[in-house]
Parts: structure tokens; C-alpha cells; sequence
């Protein structure tokens, strides 16, 4: 079975510092991973998505994640953060790109002026 | 192109009254996902159609649930008769097939007074 799990429920941040989400995963199959986002009212929003090839993934709104296997991580980063990117992140395994697609449980990010 | 649009935005019912969800994918999409987020909880998959046919249903929690896709196009997930614990945000999401991402609606914000 599939799972991931994400460490911190709640992670604040100062303007322009370095933005750093954890995510772990389990899966007996080669993973798509995912991370969407999900601002006040909206629904979720896809960040970026890792199929195969390059583990070093590019995303809209300057963030990044990197895959890697034997750590069994796909930690979202972005160098600089910005007030508007206050939301809750989610990170995601399916089995294949439009397979179910299994959560984890969301962070909370918190931008502080 | 129209994004996915699901109603009602909020919903408050009774127990033991019946509610209706209605999902409009993106047009074409044969894909469609009914996903919700009990409160505190982590997002849960509920089921998965290709085009009318119901491809996966292992997360529908018990029979009080029901799903429908007329024709392939819009859907609607009934919950009768509804619950406390039902309460929660009731996503749908679409996708065209291999290689494309799910697209999400605002969700459902059902309350079970």
C-alpha cells in the first residue's frame, strides 16, 4: 500500500527565508509524486509533479522538489518565500499518473512579514 | 477552459436527512475522482469513474453512500441518510487520462447538524 506522511502540521516562515516541506513516502511501486496546494476557499492546486527522468522538479510560483529514492523523500523547497504563498500544502503518491491519488495529511504554511 | 465546478459551495443538513452533490468536470475529461477532508483528517479518496463506469469505489465508506455519472458527464455523489461524522469537504477532480493531472473543483463544505 501506498502512504506518505509529512512532517510538521504547521511551519512559519519569515518573508524572503528559505521555505523547506517534508514529505516521505511508501510505495512497492515506482511513484508519481505530487505536491498541490490549496489556498483559503479554493480547491487544490497542482505545484509540480514527479513522473520519471529528472529527480530535480521545477513547479509554478518558483517552487522546486527533489526526488530521491533511496530516501524515499520529495522535500518541496523555494528559496525565497512570499507572503501570498500562505496556504496548506499537500504532498501525493499514485501508482500512476491518473491512478487514485493517496495524500498526506497537509502542511500549513505560515508567512510572517 | 471551464475548470471543474462542483454545488453547492456549502451545505448544511440534519442528520438523517439526504443530500445531494453535483460535480461538472472539464469538458472531455474522462476521468473523475470524488475525494473528501473530514475535519482534522487527511484527504480520502472515495471512488473513480472512466467515463460512466465506476473504476475504483474502495474508499465509498459504507452503503449510506452513493455515486453516479450519468453519461459519462457530470456527477453526483448522494449521501442518504446523512451522518454527523459525514461532515467534512467534499472534492471532485477530472482528468483527460495518461500523463494528465488531476484538475480540482472548489469543493463542498458539508455540515451534519
Amino acid at each position: 500500500a501506498q502512504s506518505v506522511t509529512q512532517l510538521g502540521s504547521h511551519v512559519s516562515v519569515s518573508e524572503g527565508a528559505l521555505v523547506l516541506l517534508r514529505c516521505n513516502y511508501s510505495s512497492s511501486v515506482p511513484p508519481y509524486l505530487f505536491w498541490y496546494v490549496q489556498y483559503p476557499n479554493q480547491g487544490l492546486q497542482l505545484l509540480l509533479k514527479y513522473t520519471t527522468g529528472a529527480t530535480l522538479v521545477k513547479g509554478i510560483n518558483g517552487f522546486e522538489a527533489e526526488f530521491k529514492k533511496s530516501e524515499t523523500s520529495f522535500h518541496l523547497t523555494k528559496p525565497s518565500a512570499h507572503m501570498s504563498d500562505a496556504a496548506e500544502y499537500f504532498c501525493a503518491v499514485s501508482k500512476t499518473s491518473y491512478d487514485k491519488v493517496i495524500f498526506g495529511p497537509g502542511t500549513s504554511l505560515s508567512v510572517i512579514p | 477552459e471551464a475548470g471543474v465546478t462542483q454545488f453547492p459551495s456549502h451545505s448544511v443538513i440534519e442528520k438523517g436527512q439526504t443530500v445531494t452533490l453535483r460535480c461538472d468536470p472539464i469538458s472531455g475529461h474522462d476521468n473523475l475522482y470524488w475525494y473528501r477532508r473530514v475535519m482534522g483528517k487527511e484527504i480520502k479518496f472515495l471512488l473513480h469513474f472512466v467515463k460512466e463506469s465506476k473504476q475504483d469505489e474502495s474508499g465509498m465508506p459504507n452503503n449510506r453512500f452513493l455515486a453516479e455519472r450519468t453519461g459519462g458527464t457530470y456527477s453526483t455523489l448522494k449521501v442518504q441518510p446523512a451522518e454527523l461524522e459525514d461532515s467534512g469537504v467534499y472534492f471532485c477532480a477530472s482528468s483527460s487520462g495518461r500523463s494528465s493531472p488531476l484538475h480540482f473543483g472548489n469543493g463542498t463544505r458539508l455540515t451534519v447538524t
